[in-house]
């Protein structure tokens, strides 16, 4: 069964600093993709990045990088030089290519300290 | 450019009541879903639709009913609210898969209340 792990409930990180969120996912899928959302605290839903199992490269979008290791099941993102517009919490998400459900990590919410 | 349109953005209930959450998508996107956000739980999947005319459960169903009779409307139903289900409500759409298009569009989400 899918299942995603987001171990980090709360991150605290300095201006400018990188800091790392931490995901891990089951699946028996050979075939997934996974994601990032962004929640500010507006409330809404903001896709960050997109990394495919397959893929031989790890995704980046601007200052989000993808730290994809498949056989550690884990897909971090990484936040480069933090903004105090990053404070927000962070889901990590996977869809298996085989099955039509997106399911969430349980997020985590990081603090941007000026 | 309107995207996920979900309605209303709050609503008190009493226990025991019914009431529709709607949720409508003008992108033409095949997959839709609903999910609920309780805190320190992430968002929990609840039905999901891969067409009009199919839908399928997810992780949290009961208590809930949904339809999709078009591409463009999939809502949800409580059938008799309980306090359990206070939350935060989600509608999102995306595509079938296809790397970062299977990326799921959400709406304003619905924060709803049962006393």
């Amino acid at each position: 069964a899918q299942k995603i792990t987001q171990t980090q409930p709360g991150m605290f990180v300095q201006e400018k600093e990188a800091v790392t969120l931490d995901c891990t996912y089951d699946t028996s899928d050979p075939s997934y993709g996974l994601f990032w959302y962004k929640q500010p605290s507006s409330g809404e839903m903001i896709f960050l990045i997109y990394q495919g199992s397959y893929d031989q490269q790890n995704a980046t979008e601007g200052r989000y990088s993808l730290n994809f290791q498949k056989a550690r099941k884990s897909a971090n993102l990484v936040i480069s030089a933090s903004q105090l517009g990053d404070s927000a919490m962070y889901f990590c998400a996977m869809r298996e290519v085989g099955g039509f459900k997106t399911i969430f990590g349980a997020g985590t919410r990081l603090f941007v300290k000026a | 450019n309107a995207g996920v349109t979900q309605t209303p953005k709050f609503q008190v209930l009493k226990t025991g009541q019914s009431m529709t959450l709607q949720c409508a998508q003008d992108m033409n996107h095949e997959y839709m879903s609903w999910y609920r956000q309780d805190p320190g739980m992430g968002l929990r999947l609840i039905h999901y639709s891969v067409g009009a005319g199919i839908t399928d459960q997810g992780e949290v169903p009961n208590g809930y009913n949904v339809s999709r009779s078009t591409t463009e409307d999939f809502p949800l139903r409580l059938l008799s609210a309980a306090p359990s289900q206070t939350s935060v409500y989600f509608c999102a759409s995306s595509y079938s898969f296809g790397g970062d298009r299977g990326a799921a569009f959400f709406g304003q989400g619905t924060r709803l209340t049962v006393v």
